[in-house]
């Protein structure tokens, strides 16, 4: 089954302490990103990937690290996580066609929480 | 700054009814402004737009963008409570970043039996 996939999917953490949430897609795709969905405030996207090993800041990158060294994974790293980073975070993969890459699959979130 | 402004926010129809969900934007080089549908869990994709005029159809679900007056709109026939969900609307540009997305707040629909 083509999907995104996300982990953990609930995460309750404490000020400071290093997390990883990862993200893997099994539909080859080249464009993958991350976001975050706050009350009020929507999807912003933190960063998003081309391709393999090339990755670019979305619009709120600050307190946030990703690498691409595969092209299925894409993991968020939060090195010192803060309370404003408790939020809904979404991964999403899409092919890159001429068309861009809007048609983006979403994975099934992972709710952080950080004290 | 590029912007994505949904109207409403929210909105509670009755099923049956016909709704137009709005969505208007100011973005440097557009390249396609998108329409996806979130549930309790991950937005699903319903329409990408391009050109000006041509109507994008789904089922009961139609859209249709304008890009001189700069605003799309989302159309849902008879509605049923299963369309009850926060509708999305989204831009992507061919700016600096070409992988940014930049989504609206949404528009909040409550279907009533």
């Amino acid at each position: 089954e083509a999907q995104v996939t996300q982990n953990p999917r609930y995460l309750i953490t404490v000020t400071g302490k290093k997390l990883t949430v990862t993200c893997s897609q099994n539909m080859n795709h080249e464009y993958m990103s991350w976001y975050r969905q706050d009350p009020g405030l929507g999807l912003r996207q933190i960063y998003y990937s081309m391709n393999v090993e090339v990755t670019d800041k979305g619009d709120v990158p600050e307190g946030y690290k990703v690498s691409r060294k595969e092209k299925r994974n894409f993991p968020l790293i939060l090195e010192s996580p803060s309370p404003n980073q408790t939020s809904l975070y979404f991964c999403a993969s899409a092919p890159l066609r001429t068309s861009g890459s809007e048609t983006q699959y979403f994975g099934p979130g992972t709710r952080l929480l950080v004290l | 700054e590029d912007k994505v402004v949904q109207s409403p926010l929210s909105l509670v129809v009755h099923e049956g009814d016909t709704v137009t969900l709005n969505c208007s934007y100011e973005v440097t080089n557009f390249r396609s402004l998108l329409w996806y549908k979130q549930e309790k869990k991950a937005p699903t994709f319903l329409f990408m737009l391009t050109s000006s005029g041509i109507e994008k159809k789904s089922g009961r679900l139609s859209s249709i963008l304008d890009k001189k007056e700069l605003f799309s709109i989302l159309n849902i026939t008879a509605t049923q409570t299963g369309d009850s969900a926060v509708y999305l609307c989204a831009v992507a540009s061919y700016g600096g970043s070409q992988g940014n997305l930049i989504f609206g707040k949404g528009t909040k629909l409550s279907v009533k039996p």
